[in-house]
């Protein structure tokens, strides 16, 4: 089973709001990633948490916030976003961080008003 | 840093022929090369992947070639069919930084009935 799951599907957030996003597998992977994904582009690297530790961060501003509670559990906490971060926000796992394969949920599409 | 280039960006055949979808790469020691297709709505599914020590590898009506030498690998479907639409990503992983995947732009599929 490579599956990866995100809740929720959708989110609408105004510019002042707090919410979260989460992601969940239960492969036993070890490396854990937050992606964005605008229309028509490939996605791009945000976060990689490798052993529930923060290994890569993307030059992401601050109004991002990643968060590892355990080895199958990743969240993203969203706080006073811009209308220009609406996209797709996926997430990717692999079993470990260096060189494999890496599997993505179905991503939440976020709007931001 | 790797980056990859991808063509064509849009490619219509008819069901039934063969589709190719080319990617260059610059990084020569990346050493992993995953294929993604994504359908509309949903996130990146791997496809097939190669790892540098490969010359081809196939799945069904799915192959991928890499040439080392030229820096170059390509995707090719053969006997498409409808639900061969999608949006397909070629990828590569630089040795320098292996947790990550540098994405090629693109290629939107579409087959004709």
């Amino acid at each position: 089973d490579t599956e990866v799951t995100q809740t929720p599907k959708h989110l609408v957030m105004g510019m002042t709001n707090k919410k979260s996003l989460k992601c969940e597998q239960h492969m036993g992977h070890r490396a854990m990633y937050w992606y964005k994904q605008k229309a028509k582009k490939p996605p791009e690297l945000m976060f990689v948490y490798s052993y529930e530790k923060l290994s890569i961060n993307e030059s992401v501003p601050s109004r991002f916030s990643p968060e590892c509670p355990n080895s199958s559990l990743l969240n993203l906490h969203l706080h006073a976003l811009q209308p220009e971060d609406s996209a797709l926000y996926l997430c990717a796992s692999s079993q470990q961080e260096v060189g494999e394969t890496q599997y993505f949920g179905p991503g939440t599409r976020l709007l931001v008003l | 840093g790797e980056n990859v280039e991808q063509h064509p960006s849009t490619l219509s055949v008819q069901e039934g022929d063969s589709a190719v979808i080319k990617c260059t790469y610059s990084d020569s020691a990346s050493n992993y090369f995953p294929w993604y297709k994504q359908e509309l709505g949903k996130g990146p599914q791997l496809i097939i992947d190669i790892r540098s020590n490969v010359g081809e590898k196939k799945d069904q009506r799915i192959a991928v070639t890499l040439n080392k030498t030229a820096k170059h690998f390509s995707l090719h479907i053969t006997e498409t069919q409808p639900e061969d639409s999608a949006v397909y990503f070629c990828a590569a992983s630089p040795y320098s930084s292996a947790s990550k995947i540098i994405f090629g732009s693109g290629t939107r599929l579409s087959i004709r009935p």
